[in-house]
């Protein structure tokens, strides 16, 4: 069965630094891999998808994503943060689940402070 | 705005009583997700139902049941309710499977006293 981790529970950043959120998963074949963003009160927000092709995915709000097969990684970047984008941040593996089905597995999450 | 709309926000209930969550997915989306958030477990697929028919079945408890109308929107049944029922519960919609974008609603926020 599929699995995310994120390592991280809590990362604490300058405002105007850079940022990387790790994500790592475990799946047999090539999994479809999505980063969401949830603040306070919100529901999730897609920031970013990988499906194939490249393997650095840009998304929305100035993020990206690398995918790294050899390393079962799949790292959330951004080169310098704002204060908005302090929020909760959801890796999520997407992999076969019987026929054509597909099931969405969450990361516990990784919580984004932002200090002025 | 995802499109996505959960009724009602809140709702507080006392152990063993049922209640039904609402979710109207976004126009012209044929799938339907349920999730559970919560601060032990984390966010939780329940399950997924596409046009009608259940699609995909997560950590979805017995106690708990789900439905897709033929207008596609979907209600979560929740019965025999435990303290450890109390969380978030999302709903999501797609155009189609997983490799489709899923957008989330606001949540509604289940309470059990």
């Amino acid at each position: 069965a599929q699995s995310v981790t994120q390592p991280d529970i809590h990362i604490t950043v300058s405002e105007g630094a850079s940022l990387e959120l790790r994500c790592n998963y475990s799946y047999g074949a090539t999994p479809y891999l999505f980063w969401y963003v949830q603040s306070p009160g919100q529901g999730l927000q897609l920031l970013l998808k990988y499906f194939s092709g490249d393997t650095l995915v840009q998304g929305i709000k100035g993020f990206e994503a690398e995918f790294k097969r050899s390393q079962s990684s799949f790292n959330l970047r951004k080169p310098s943060v704002h204060w908005s984008d302090a929020a909760e941040y959801f890796c999520a593996v997407g992999a076969k689940s019987g026929g054509s089905n597909y099931k969405l597995t969450f990361g516990k999450g990784t919580l984004l402070t932002v200090n002025p | 705005d995802s499109g996505v709309t959960q009724t009602p926000k809140h709702l507080i209930t006392a152990t063993g009583q049922r209640v039904t969550l609402r979710c109207s997915p976004r126009s012209g989306d044929l799938s339907v997700y349920w999730y559970q958030q919560s601060l032990d477990q984390g966010l939780q697929f329940l399950i997924q139902y596409y046009n009608g028919e259940e699609r995909a079945k997560g950590n979805i408890l017995e106690r708990f049941s789900a439905q897709q109308f033929p207008d596609l929107h979907s209600e979560l049944n929740l019965s025999s309710l435990e303290l450890g029922d109390s969380a978030l519960y999302f709903c999501a919609s797609s155009s189609g499977g997983w490799n489709t974008e899923a957008f989330f609603g606001q949540g509604t926020r289940l309470t059990v006293v």
